[in-house]
């Protein structure tokens, strides 16, 4: 299994600033993806986080509105810039430890953007 | 387009009664299918993952069944509990890519 942790695990933000929301993981793994889980919807990935190099994003979502960096195989970090209200979300970081494997979820960032 | 759709979107059940929840997909190729629990307020937590070769696997009261020539698959709730009460998930992953394709969820509450 992986034990994932995630920072902050909530946090209400003004329009226009950015939010950092980290990711530890207790040991090393292969994959690290960034979901998002608006209220009511299934779970939409962001971007696979690829460890020293560019991560990986989904139709929809572009680098300079969420930033992500991954400087070794236990952490990642992902940045919501320049947020609006429709940003308000549950952010998810999720991990495998090879690709195909079982996939563990940290518990989570609530953002609420004003 | 490769969708995952779940039912009921939500169920409510007294505790101690048992209930299904369904979930269909048109993913292919198909590699493998998950149901996960998810507290309010944490992370979604794999129940049961099952290949295609599996037609019924359990875990604790949970069973859960595949049908992969239907493509469908039930999660068994039985004698449920207040913790039960939790969003549950249906992931199925394509064959080859490894790309999971999530459901809605199914919204379950356990009254006492």
């Amino acid at each position: 299994s992986a034990v994932i942790s995630q920072k902050p695990s909530r946090d209400i933000c003004q329009r226009g600033t950015s939010l950092t929301i980290q990711c530890q993981v207790d040991s090393q793994v292969t994959m690290m993806f960034w979901y998002r889980q608006q209220p009511g919807q299934s779970l939409t990935l962001i971007a696979t986080a690829n460890q020293g190099s560019e991560a990986t994003y989904e139709s929809g979502f572009v680098i300079d509105k969420f930033p992500i960096s991954r400087p070794n195989l236990t952490f990642s970090t992902l940045t919501v810039s320049n947020m609006s209200p429709e940003d308000s979300s549950i952010y998810l970081c999720s991990v495998e430890k090879l690709a195909g494997d079982e996939q563990f979820f940290g518990p989570g960032t609530r953002l609420t953007v004003l | 387009k490769n969708q995952v759709e779940q039912s009921p979107q939500s169920l409510i059940i007294l505790e101690g009664k048992n209930c299904t929840l369904q979930c269909n997909y048109t993913v292919s190729p198909f590699s493998n299918l998950r149901w996960y629990k998810q507290d309010t307020g944490r992370g979604p937590v794999s129940l049961t993952i099952m290949t295609f070769s599996e037609n019924t696997k359990s875990n604790g009261r949970y069973t859960a069944t595949l049908d992969a020539d239907t493509k469908q698959s039930s999660l068994h709730i039985t004698a449920s509990q207040l913790s039960d009460s939790a969003s549950y998930i249906c992931v199925v992953i394509s064959g080859g890519s490894y790309i999971p394709t999530f459901g809605r969820g199914t919204s379950l509450i356990v009254h006492p």
